[in-house]
Protein backbone atom coordinates (compact mmCIF):
# COMPACT_ATOMS: atom_id res chain seq x y z
CA UNK A 1 0.00 0.00 0.00
CA UNK A 2 1.20 3.67 -0.85
CA UNK A 3 1.08 5.96 2.10
CA UNK A 4 0.70 9.81 1.28
CA UNK A 5 2.36 12.27 3.45
CA UNK A 6 0.88 15.62 3.57
CA UNK A 7 2.54 18.41 4.30
CA UNK A 8 2.01 20.88 6.36
CA UNK A 9 -0.57 19.34 8.66
CA UNK A 10 -1.70 23.31 8.57
CA UNK A 11 -1.30 26.27 6.38
CA UNK A 12 -2.25 29.66 7.69
CA UNK A 13 -2.67 32.87 5.04
CA UNK A 14 -3.96 35.86 4.18
CA UNK A 15 -6.10 35.90 0.99
CA UNK A 16 -3.93 36.93 -1.95
CA UNK A 17 -1.09 35.48 -0.65
CA UNK A 18 0.67 32.00 -2.10
CA UNK A 19 -0.21 28.43 -0.79
CA UNK A 20 1.95 25.74 -1.36
CA UNK A 21 0.69 22.18 -0.31
CA UNK A 22 2.92 18.97 -0.05
CA UNK A 23 2.21 15.16 -0.74
CA UNK A 24 4.82 13.05 -0.34
CA UNK A 25 4.51 8.99 -1.31
CA UNK A 26 6.41 5.97 0.10
CA UNK A 27 7.11 4.53 -3.26
CA UNK A 28 7.05 6.07 -6.66
CA UNK A 29 3.38 6.95 -7.79
CA UNK A 30 2.51 5.08 -11.17
CA UNK A 31 2.00 7.22 -14.21
CA UNK A 32 1.69 9.99 -11.85
CA UNK A 33 -1.56 9.13 -10.72
CA UNK A 34 -1.95 12.02 -8.07
CA UNK A 35 -5.06 13.43 -7.64
CA UNK A 36 -5.77 16.73 -5.44
CA UNK A 37 -9.06 17.02 -3.88
CA UNK A 38 -10.90 20.42 -2.00
CA UNK A 39 -13.28 19.45 0.59
CA UNK A 40 -15.24 22.05 2.79
CA UNK A 41 -17.40 20.95 6.05
CA UNK A 42 -20.80 19.65 5.19
CA UNK A 43 -20.12 19.86 1.37
CA UNK A 44 -18.63 16.90 -1.14
CA UNK A 45 -15.49 16.73 -2.13
CA UNK A 46 -13.87 18.28 -4.88
CA UNK A 47 -11.54 16.99 -7.40
CA UNK A 48 -9.21 20.01 -8.12
CA UNK A 49 -6.26 18.21 -10.24
CA UNK A 50 -5.93 14.74 -11.61
CA UNK A 51 -2.96 13.24 -13.59
CA UNK A 52 -0.69 15.35 -11.34
CA UNK A 53 -1.00 18.54 -13.29
CA UNK A 54 -4.47 18.52 -14.81
CA UNK A 55 -6.86 20.88 -13.84
CA UNK A 56 -10.37 19.71 -13.21
CA UNK A 57 -13.36 20.94 -15.14
CA UNK A 58 -14.35 24.50 -13.41
CA UNK A 59 -10.95 24.85 -11.83
CA UNK A 60 -9.55 28.60 -12.09
CA UNK A 61 -6.15 28.57 -13.42
CA UNK A 62 -5.02 29.99 -9.74
CA UNK A 63 -4.84 26.18 -8.82
CA UNK A 64 -1.77 23.83 -10.13
CA UNK A 65 0.04 20.78 -9.84
CA UNK A 66 2.89 19.55 -10.52
CA UNK A 67 5.86 16.97 -9.21
CA UNK A 68 6.25 13.06 -10.24
CA UNK A 69 7.69 9.92 -8.67
CA UNK A 70 7.22 10.37 -4.90
CA UNK A 71 6.71 14.08 -5.15
CA UNK A 72 3.85 16.02 -5.41
CA UNK A 73 2.84 20.16 -4.88
CA UNK A 74 -0.16 22.13 -4.98
CA UNK A 75 0.18 25.93 -5.72
CA UNK A 76 -2.66 28.15 -5.46
CA UNK A 77 -1.70 31.71 -6.20
CA UNK A 78 -2.99 33.76 -4.94
CA UNK A 79 -6.00 33.32 -2.63
CA UNK A 80 -9.46 34.09 -2.36
CA UNK A 81 -11.82 33.26 0.52
CA UNK A 82 -13.27 30.66 -1.23
CA UNK A 83 -10.21 28.44 -1.26
CA UNK A 84 -9.98 28.02 2.52
CA UNK A 85 -10.40 24.51 3.32
CA UNK A 86 -9.12 20.84 4.11
CA UNK A 87 -6.76 19.70 0.95
CA UNK A 88 -6.31 15.98 0.75
CA UNK A 89 -4.02 13.94 -2.27
CA UNK A 90 -4.74 10.55 -3.39
CA UNK A 91 -2.96 8.66 -5.48
CA UNK A 92 -4.92 6.39 -7.88
CA UNK A 93 -1.31 4.09 -9.64
CA UNK A 94 -2.15 1.05 -7.58
CA UNK A 95 -5.06 -0.27 -5.26
CA UNK A 96 -5.62 0.08 -2.93
CA UNK A 97 -6.20 3.75 -3.81
CA UNK A 98 -5.20 5.67 -0.92
CA UNK A 99 -5.41 8.95 0.36
CA UNK A 100 -3.03 11.85 2.13
CA UNK A 101 -4.39 12.28 6.05
CA UNK A 102 -5.20 16.12 4.62
CA UNK A 103 -3.67 19.86 4.66
CA UNK A 104 -6.00 22.60 6.57
CA UNK A 105 -5.89 25.60 4.27
CA UNK A 106 -7.05 28.28 7.00
CA UNK A 107 -7.26 32.18 7.14
CA UNK A 108 -4.76 34.10 8.99
CA UNK B 1 -25.68 17.64 -14.01
CA UNK B 2 -24.53 14.81 -12.01
CA UNK B 3 -26.41 14.23 -8.99
CA UNK B 4 -25.65 11.32 -6.48
CA UNK B 5 -27.79 10.89 -3.41
CA UNK B 6 -26.42 8.66 -0.69
CA UNK B 7 -29.32 7.17 2.05
CA UNK B 8 -29.59 4.27 4.35
CA UNK B 9 -27.33 5.58 7.60
CA UNK B 10 -28.42 5.36 10.48
CA UNK B 11 -27.37 4.44 14.53
CA UNK B 12 -26.84 1.12 14.43
CA UNK B 13 -25.04 -1.32 17.53
CA UNK B 14 -21.84 -3.52 16.58
CA UNK B 15 -22.86 -6.35 14.82
CA UNK B 16 -25.10 -4.68 13.22
CA UNK B 17 -25.67 -4.43 8.93
CA UNK B 18 -26.79 -1.89 6.67
CA UNK B 19 -27.52 -1.63 3.18
CA UNK B 20 -26.35 2.19 1.73
CA UNK B 21 -27.45 3.27 -1.18
CA UNK B 22 -26.88 5.93 -3.94
CA UNK B 23 -29.19 6.98 -6.44
CA UNK B 24 -27.25 8.44 -9.78
CA UNK B 25 -28.69 10.68 -12.13
CA UNK B 26 -27.73 13.35 -14.78
CA UNK B 27 -25.00 10.75 -16.43
CA UNK B 28 -24.85 7.51 -18.09
CA UNK B 29 -24.93 5.48 -15.43
CA UNK B 30 -23.75 2.12 -16.92
CA UNK B 31 -20.56 4.14 -19.07
CA UNK B 32 -19.04 4.82 -15.55
CA UNK B 33 -16.97 2.50 -12.47
CA UNK B 34 -18.75 3.99 -8.94
CA UNK B 35 -16.91 3.76 -5.58
CA UNK B 36 -17.50 4.77 -1.78
CA UNK B 37 -15.21 6.55 0.22
CA UNK B 38 -15.84 7.24 3.67
CA UNK B 39 -14.48 10.03 6.49
CA UNK B 40 -14.41 8.66 10.36
CA UNK B 41 -15.26 12.09 12.48
CA UNK B 42 -12.35 14.29 12.96
CA UNK B 43 -10.29 12.06 10.41
CA UNK B 44 -9.36 11.66 6.59
CA UNK B 45 -10.53 10.27 3.04
CA UNK B 46 -10.40 6.53 3.06
CA UNK B 47 -11.02 4.96 -0.23
CA UNK B 48 -13.72 1.75 0.73
CA UNK B 49 -14.78 -0.09 -2.72
CA UNK B 50 -14.99 0.04 -6.20
CA UNK B 51 -17.46 -1.30 -8.91
CA UNK B 52 -17.00 -1.65 -12.84
CA UNK B 53 -20.20 -0.98 -15.17
CA UNK B 54 -22.04 -4.40 -14.68
CA UNK B 55 -20.70 -5.49 -11.29
CA UNK B 56 -18.51 -7.82 -12.91
CA UNK B 57 -15.15 -6.41 -11.32
CA UNK B 58 -14.77 -5.51 -7.67
CA UNK B 59 -12.06 -3.74 -5.62
CA UNK B 60 -11.39 -3.20 -1.92
CA UNK B 61 -9.62 -1.95 0.97
CA UNK B 62 -8.51 -5.27 2.20
CA UNK B 63 -9.26 -4.42 5.89
CA UNK B 64 -13.00 -4.35 5.01
CA UNK B 65 -12.80 -7.58 2.40
CA UNK B 66 -15.65 -10.21 3.94
CA UNK B 67 -17.88 -7.43 5.79
CA UNK B 68 -18.37 -5.12 3.00
CA UNK B 69 -20.16 -5.88 -0.39
CA UNK B 70 -20.29 -3.69 -3.16
CA UNK B 71 -23.38 -3.68 -6.20
CA UNK B 72 -25.07 -1.78 -8.57
CA UNK B 73 -28.70 -1.73 -10.20
CA UNK B 74 -28.11 0.12 -13.67
CA UNK B 75 -32.19 -0.59 -13.93
CA UNK B 76 -32.25 1.78 -11.50
CA UNK B 77 -29.09 3.81 -11.72
CA UNK B 78 -28.41 3.11 -8.11
CA UNK B 79 -25.18 2.00 -6.31
CA UNK B 80 -24.96 0.05 -2.93
CA UNK B 81 -22.91 -0.95 -0.60
CA UNK B 82 -23.94 -3.81 1.81
CA UNK B 83 -22.30 -3.31 5.54
CA UNK B 84 -21.93 -6.19 7.40
CA UNK B 85 -20.49 -7.15 11.03
CA UNK B 86 -20.21 -3.54 11.77
CA UNK B 87 -17.61 -1.91 14.10
CA UNK B 88 -17.44 1.16 16.11
CA UNK B 89 -14.73 1.98 13.91
CA UNK B 90 -16.76 1.83 10.83
CA UNK B 91 -18.53 5.21 12.32
CA UNK B 92 -18.04 7.71 8.83
CA UNK B 93 -19.61 9.74 6.59
CA UNK B 94 -20.17 7.58 3.24
CA UNK B 95 -20.01 9.25 0.59
CA UNK B 96 -20.29 7.78 -3.02
CA UNK B 97 -18.20 9.07 -6.24
CA UNK B 98 -18.09 8.99 -9.81
CA UNK B 99 -15.18 7.88 -12.08
CA UNK B 100 -13.78 10.87 -13.71
CA UNK B 101 -13.76 9.45 -16.92
CA UNK B 102 -15.99 6.39 -18.85
CA UNK B 103 -14.63 2.94 -18.22
CA UNK B 104 -14.20 2.92 -22.74
CA UNK B 105 -11.39 4.90 -22.02
CA UNK B 106 -9.03 3.19 -19.89
CA UNK B 107 -10.65 -0.26 -20.06
CA UNK B 108 -11.60 -0.18 -16.15
CA UNK B 109 -11.80 1.92 -13.39
CA UNK B 110 -9.36 4.63 -13.59
CA UNK B 111 -9.67 5.41 -9.43
CA UNK B 112 -10.01 9.28 -8.99
CA UNK B 113 -13.38 10.80 -8.80
CA UNK B 114 -15.17 14.00 -10.27
CA UNK B 115 -18.54 13.63 -8.82
CA UNK B 116 -19.46 12.67 -5.03
CA UNK B 117 -22.13 13.03 -3.11
CA UNK B 118 -22.97 14.74 0.09
CA UNK B 119 -22.78 11.66 2.35
CA UNK B 120 -25.07 9.22 4.49
CA UNK B 121 -23.72 8.69 8.22
CA UNK B 122 -23.05 6.07 9.52
CA UNK B 123 -23.04 5.26 13.79
CA UNK B 124 -22.06 2.25 15.25
CA UNK B 125 -22.68 2.19 18.94
CA UNK B 126 -21.52 -0.73 21.32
Amino acid sequence: EIVLTQSPGTLSLSPGERATLFCRASQSVSSSYLAWYQHKPGQAPRLVIFGASSRATGIPDRFSGSGSGTDFTLTISRLEPKDFAVYYCQQYGSSPYTFGQGTKLEIK
Amino acid sequence: EVHLVESGGGLVQTGGSLRLSCAASGFTFTSYAMSWVRQAPGKGLEWVSTLNDNGGATYYADSLKGRFTVSRDNSKNTLYLQVNSLRVEDTAVYYCAKDHWPLIMFGGPIGHFDSWGQGTLVTVSS
